[in-house]
């Protein structure tokens, strides 16, 4: 079975440039994670969806960030314009995501991540 | 505030030796979930064991098991016959309203 997959896995771009992310996460998977992670840290959840629903967007830096998740599969992050301080991993996840059910109480599946270089 | 906190940023073992990560937590809920992760440098996050806070019994996975103390809050990480490919970034993990609380990590050498 394929794992989460994301790319670019590199993606250098100088600052007001806009950048954008693909995740395909597993398949049959329902729920889809986007964090990012700075050097050091833990991730951070940016946008969590179930299906083609964004239900938690409360950590995605609006202004600037913006994601979608057509027909409940593929994802793409969205960065316009990029800043010094966006550079970081940004990782992918999926879960099963049971109907009615706590998803976050299975497994989280992570993709090998995007690293962002913002000049 | 849910926090997560790993106190060593960085541990080293020798090959075939054991070595225990520490992870405390801070939640008010009563069930939930936390979670070991671990990141090799090719930053590939993979779970290496989960432990169902309402299940008293230490959850064990091959040299990977852990100590929950759900009324200390503690949840380590013990890795028993260490190998090189153990060595890597350890994340330890608790879910709180749908969303993973992370700690900081703690980078594990293995010394060969």
């Amino acid at each position: 079975e394929a794992g989460v997959v994301q790319s670019p896995r590199y993606k250098i771009i100088e600052k007001k440039q806009p950048v954008a992310f693909w995740c395909n996460p597993i398949s049959g998977h329902n729920t889809l994670y986007w964090y990012r992670q700075n050097l050091g840290q833990g991730p951070e959840l940016l946008i969590r969806y179930e299906n083609e629903e964004a239900v938690d967007d409360s950590q995605l830096p609006k202004d600037r960030f913006s994601a979608e998740r057509l027909k409940g599969v593929d994802s793409t992050l969205k960065i316009q314009p990029a800043e010094l301080g966006d550079s970081a991993v940004y990782l992918c996840a999926s879960s099963l995501g049971l109907a009615g059910g706590r998803t976050i109480q299975e497994t989280q599946y992570f993709g090998p991540g995007t690293r962002l270089l913002v000049l | 505030a849910q926090t997560v906190t790993q106190s060593q940023p960085e541990m080293s073992v020798q090959e075939a030796e054991t070595v225990t990560l520490s992870c405390t937590y801070d939640t008010s809920e009563s069930d939930y979930y936390l979670f070991w992760y671990k990141q090799p440098p090719s930053r590939q996050m993979i779970l290496v064991i989960r432990q169902e806070a309402y299940k008293q019994q230490n959850a064990t996975e091959n040299r990977f098991s852990v100590n929950f103390q759900k009324a200390a809050k503690s949840f380590s990480l013990k890795i028993s016959d260490s190998q090189l490919g153990d060595a890597a970034m350890y994340f330890c993990a608790q879910d709180s309203n749908y969303q993973l609380i992370w700690g900081a990590g703690t980078k594990l050498i293995i010394k060969p």
